[in-house]
């Protein structure tokens, strides 16, 4: 079975600062997509990036990328130039090529100082 | 184009009743899968449904069962509710070709169900 692993808890970053999420996953599948979702207090989950395991460029969105690491199944999430608006629960998510249904990490709380 | 809704927001029930939920699929879309998010937790997979038919389920009991409309709405019924069932229920609709290709899925705000 497929798991995802969140090992921060809890991150804090200044404003305009970078922050990098960490992520690693246990597949034995070659062919998979990855995500990051940021659920804010307003709970609502919002797809920040995709990954598809295919391709070996780093997916990028504005001030989010990724750092894909297909051999050490890392997937890591940086967010630069951050910003009060980002502070939120974020989760890390597996899904196979075809499959039904996405596999969440326990989730990383990100908190931005001002 | 309208997003994923949810309804309704937030639920209080006791032990034993049963509860329905509700989702209305994004434009476009003809799948829909159900997570229950229990406090402080990642999502958890309970099935998907994909042009009106059970594409899927996870390690939830039978009391959990759900349907799809022919507008591809969705409902999720819980019955003979526990104290453990207290969480957000998130829907998220994509579109898909069971088999073949599934699309990102996109959340809803989620129900929160408190069982007293």
């Amino acid at each position: 079975a497929q798991t995802v692993t969140q090992s921060q808890p809890e991150m804090s970053v200044q404003e305009a600062e970078t922050v990098t999420l960490s992520c690693t996953y246990d597949t034995s599948e070659s062919d998979y997509y990855l995500f990051w979702y940021k659920q804010p207090p307003s709970r609502q989950m919002i797809l920040v990036i995709r990954q598809e395991a295919y391709k070996q460029q780093n997916a990028t969105e504005n001030r989010f990328s990724v750092n894909f690491q297909k051999a050490a199944k890392s997937f890591s999430l940086k967010i630069s130039d951050s910003q009060l608006g980002d502070a939120a629960m974020y989760f890390c998510a597996y899904r196979t090529l075809y499959g039904n249904k996405l596999v969440f990490g326990a989730g990383t709380i990100l908190r931005v100082k001002s | 184009e309208t997003g994923v809704t949810q309804s309704p927001t937030h639920l209080i029930k006791t032990r034993g009743q049963q509860v329905t939920l509700r989702c209305s699929s994004q434009s476009g879309h003809n799948t829909v899968s159900w997570y229950q998010q229990a406090l402080g937790q990642g999502p958890q997979f309970i099935f998907q449904y994909y042009r009106e038919e059970e594409n899927g389920r996870g390690n939830f009991p039978p009391r959990f069962s759900g349907l799809q409309f022919p507008n591809y709405s969705s409902e999720l019924n819980v019955n003979a509710l526990e104290l453990d069932d207290s969480a957000l229920y998130l829907c998220a609709s994509s579109w898909g070709l069971a088999g073949a290709y599934t699309d990102t899925q996109y959340f809803g705000p989620g129900t929160r169900l408190t069982v007293l």
